[in-house]
């Protein structure tokens, strides 16, 4: 399985650009990089999912570089209501998803 | 459904006791997992389904957990003779299939299990 290293929480202020890297060293050719959102008493909610080079939805932005050994989540022009926990996942779509695991993600605190 | 539903939100059971969980996944989906989340903490994997039947059943615990599924629909996750240490927020999720092209699984909001 492919390890995950992410902050364990960051901080930021409203209308900024907030870039979370997550680590993945040992990642699988067949290995797609998958970020969710989970805000308190909820589950968490899928934002974006990528192989390599850039991926950008109505949510969020996710960048690979070329040796795909990390990933960028950014979140455009944050809100007090980003605030929550992010987990990025590592894993072979293939194999369903009991083959990823979610770290403790990291904790994203955006302020006045 | 229109989402992932779980019931009960909210159970607070004596040590001892056992309790059951329910999911109602996404209509359609094949796929349904069950994880679990202790406070401040990830999420722990204990089960997938794939239809009625579970590839892979080695995130449980230990052999007083249980689940089913029935229908290729609901699935009841059951915890025998509850331990202070089971107390967690008990996720579902469901995907349109397993395996495959890409996917996306989707959360319900949890079952909160609190054991006293």
């Amino acid at each position: 399985l492919a390890k995950t290293t992410q902050p364990i929480s960051m901080d930021s202020y409203e209308g900024q650009e907030v870039n979370i890297t997550c680590s993945h060293n040992n990642i699988a050719t067949n290995d797609y990089i998958t970020w969710y959102q989970q805000f308190p008493s909820q589950g968490p909610r899928f934002i974006i999912q990528g192989y390599k080079t850039k991926v950008t939805n109505e949510v969020a932005s996710l960048f690979i570089p070329a040796d795909r050994k990390s990933s960028t989540l950014s979140l455009p022009r944050v809100s007090l209501s980003d605030t929550a926990v992010y987990y990025c996942l590592v894993g072979d779509l293939r194999s369903g998803y009991s083959t990823l695991t979610f770290g403790k993600g990291t904790m994203l605190l955006v302020s006045p | 459904g229109a989402g992932v539903s779980q019931s009960p939100s909210n159970k607070v059971t004596e040590k001892g006791k056992d309790v059951e969980l329910r999911c109602d996944p996404i209509s359609g989906h094949t796929a349904l997992y069950w994880y679990r989340q202790s406070l401040g903490q990830g999420l722990e994997f204990l089960i997938y389904f794939q239809g009625n039947s579970a590839p892979d059943k080695s995130g449980l615990p230990s052999d007083r957990f249980s689940a089913e599924r029935t229908g290729g629909s609901v699935s009841t996750l059951t915890i025998q003779r509850t331990q202070q240490e089971d107390s967690a927020v008990y996720l579902c999720a469901s995907s349109r299939r397993a395996q495959g092209a890409r996917d996306t699984i989707y959360f319900g909001e949890g079952s909160w299990l609190t054991v006293v």
